[in-house]
């Protein structure tokens, strides 16, 4: 298994609290993403980081920011939770294409964070 | 309009039968396709991949890419209870951030 950890793995909240999630790799991949999973939606893709401070964002980065500061960190801050919110996070990593058993960059999840905000 | 559509489901079988799962695209530029398997509160796992048009084959399943009508299938053959879960395609162009489906959900009855 894709040596990738996600915590907190449960986190019930407020609204209008911060939260912060973190992803930890030991696989040294350059990639690294977060992605929400909803009913209906299947994974949608918040942010991604393409390298240590570099990061950009993706369909669904309103109400999230993210920082890497070291390769095997990715944070995903929700500045303040909002019920809709509410979902289960997934970290996922990948290497450059042509890197990985299919030579696809596949991505590697996480075990996802769910979330809950009140 | 979603740029990857997946009938949710739920898809129900008996054991022993053919899955058949399905996605369509509206990118024209999509080159890698692939299928990731996620079972109850575990994150996905990729299952199956092909680049470009074509069949690819793996023991018990076989993807298909046809770009010319924007689909993609997968089958599974000599379906078990352990293949219950939920599949999703994904597919990405030359960049490396990948488009999913919103998943089938499927279940293999003994």
């Amino acid at each position: 298994d894709a040596g990738i950890t996600q915590s907190p793995r449960h986190k019930v909240t407020e609204t209008g609290t911060p939260v912060t999630l973190r992803c930890h790799q030991t696989e040294n991949h350059r990639y690294m993403y977060w992605y929400r999973q909803d009913p209906g939606h299947g994974l949608r893709l918040i942010h991604y980081s393409y390298g240590v401070k570099d990061t950009d964002k993706g369909e669904v980065s309103d109400g999230y920011s993210v920082s890497r500061s070291k390769t095997e960190d990715f944070l995903l801050t929700l500045e303040s939770a909002t019920s809709s919110q509410t979902s289960v996070y997934f970290c996922a990593i990948s290497g450059l294409p042509g890197q990985g058993p299919s030579g696809t960059g596949e991505l590697f999840f996480g075990e996802g964070s769910r979330l809950t905000v009140l | 309009q979603k740029e990857v559509e997946q009938d949710p489901g739920p898809l129900s079988v008996p054991e022993g039968a053919i899955v058949s799962l399905n996605c369509t695209y509206s990118n024209s530029a999509f080159q890698y396709f692939m299928w990731y398997r996620q079972y109850s509160r575990k994150g996905p796992e990729l299952l199956m991949y092909t680049y470009s048009s074509g069949n690819k084959e793996d023991g018990r399943f076989t993807a298909q890419v046809d770009k010319s009508s924007k689909y993609i299938s997968l089958f599974i053959r000599d379906s078990q209870p352990s293949d219950s879960a939920t599949y999703l395609c994904a597919m990405r162009t030359n960049d490396y951030k990948l488009s999913f489906g919103a998943g089938t959900t499927v279940t293999v009855r003994a």
